[in-house]
């Protein structure tokens, strides 16, 4: 498998855009993880899925924000209207099911909105 | 609300050296520890699991240690080499009603000179 993909590596936006993250897991993993990568904050648990289900998504940040898991290989993470504070490093993993199964991760993308 | 640190942040040694590097967590009711690697612009990469039942698990040069009753883990690294430069996460899952939630520290940046 090619691991956990995600595109594009690199976005940069105007303030107000519309910006949308997209991430295809390891075939058949159970588990589906968004997060955000920042300086001050670390890595943040946005949201995850199981079985293409949302399960949590307490970390969203505002209703700007919103993902969708249409299938078992594909998930997105929309944000609109986009803001600066948005700027980030966006990972998405994936897992299979158990207690103690290792985390996947993608490459990330990196968010620059102007 | 669990909380993981990593101290110090940063850490610049010269190669040969044997190395610890720290992870504390406030709530010990945790299913594992893992600890990751992470290259300059990549993702992340699982070095070790450690199940909340055990108490060291090594791989190669690298051995991770967990005292979950004083909620602390250390990766020792040894022989350190140019190589081992990257930032090293460590993260909980949380014995939470099956929860599935990785909590991450901030990550330790570790330099390595020839």
């Amino acid at each position: 498998d090619a691991g956990v993909i995600q595109s594009p590596r690199h976005e940069v936006t105007e303030m107000g855009q519309e910006v949308t993250l997209r991430c295809k897991p390891i075939s058949g993993h159970d588990y589906l993880f968004w997060y955000r990568q920042t300086m001050m904050r670390g890595l943040e648990l946005l949201i995850y899925f199981n079985n293409n289900v949302p399960i949590d998504d307490s970390g969203m940040p505002e209703d700007r924000f919103s993902a969708k898991m249409p299938n078992a290989s594909f998930s997105t993470l929309k944000i609109q209207p986009s803001e600066p504070r948005d700027s980030a490093v966006y990972f998405c993993a994936s897992s299979l099911a158990g207690r103690d199964t290792e985390a996947f991760f993608g490459q990330g993308t990196r968010l620059t909105v102007v | 609300k669990q909380e993981v640190t990593q101290i110090p942040a940063a850490l610049s040694v010269p190669e040969g050296e044997n190395l610890v590097l720290n992870c504390s967590f406030t709530d010990s009711a945790i299913y594992n520890l893992q600890w990751f690697r992470q290259d300059p612009g990549k993702g992340l990469t699982s070095l070790l699991l450690i199940q909340s039942s055990q108490r060291e698990q090594t791989s190669g040069r690298l051995n991770a240690s967990l005292d979950k009753s004083s909620g602390r883990s250390t990766l020792y690294i040894a022989a350190s080499q140019p190589g081992d430069s990257a930032t090293y996460l460590c993260a909980v899952k949380g014995d939470q009603g099956g929860s599935e939630k990785l909590v991450f520290g901030k990550g330790m940046k570790l330099t390595v000179n020839p």
